[in-house]
């Protein structure tokens, strides 16, 4: 079974940095790029960037670049979100998902979802 | 960048019934405008999940009541006989852009 596996809920402080995980099982990890996606408190989807984890090269949202970074180690499977400086508005649960790219953009299976709380 | 726009934003529909949402996209048409159109559905406190890619292939395992059509910028996802578990929010995204969601109740 394809799964993605994230790492638990964060609270943070404004200024703090964070890495959230994303851990793949059930397919070759880098046969598929993996992309991260914010959502708000009761809001909608925002993607937010996505890499391929063969060689590591990411592209990202230009509203996010330079608050984001994913990376990930691929002799572990697992790909990271980092986000830098943190605000009260990014406050949100994040998303990993696996990315086809097939002739298509879709993405299938998502991860559970970290819940990321940054209050002072 | 594209916009994507849900209609409408919430929509009630009785068990039995047909729901249908809106997709509209500010991407000059292309053909890839099709084939990177997916539908997903997010139920409360779970992540979305896939129902729909290439604008109107189902996911493996989604129910044949959910059905997707349209093409170039225009893109339509309908529920043909609404079911209780279908309650759920319902995006459509195009390339990297996401609708902001429509809400699908039970009227």
């Amino acid at each position: 079974e394809v799964q993605l596996v994230q790492s638990g809920a964060e609270v943070k402080k404004p200024g703090e940095s964070l890495r959230i995980s994303c851990m793949a099982s059930g397919y070759t990890f880098t046969n598929y790029w993996i992309t991260w996606v914010r959502q708000m408190p009761g809001k909608g989807l925002e993607w937010l960037g996505r890499l391929d984890p063969t060689d590591s090269y990411a592209h990202y949202n230009p509203s996010f670049q330079g608050h984001v970074t994913i990376s990930a180690d691929k002799s572990v499977s697992t790909a990271y979100l980092q986000l830098n400086s943190l605000k009260a508005s990014d406050t949100a649960m994040y998303y990993c998902a696996r990315l086809h790219t097939d002739d298509s953009i879709r993405f299938d299976p998502w991860g559970q979802g970290t819940l990321v709380t940054v209050s002072s | 960048d594209i916009v994507v726009t849900q209609s409408p934003d919430s929509l009630a529909v009785s068990l039995g019934e047909r729901a249908t949402i809106n997709c509209k996209s500010t991407q000059r048409y292309s053909s890839y405008n099709t084939k990177y159109l997916s539908w997903y559905q997010q139920k409360p406190g779970q992540p979305p999940k896939l129902l729909i890619y290439w604008a109107s292939t189902r996911e493996s395992g989604v129910p044949d009541r959910f059905s997707g059509s349209g093409s170039g910028t225009d893109f339509t996802l309908t529920i043909s006989s609404l079911q209780a578990e279908d309650v759920a929010v319902y995006y459509c995204q195009q390339y990297y852009s996401f609708g902001q969601g429509t809400k699908v109740e039970i009227k």
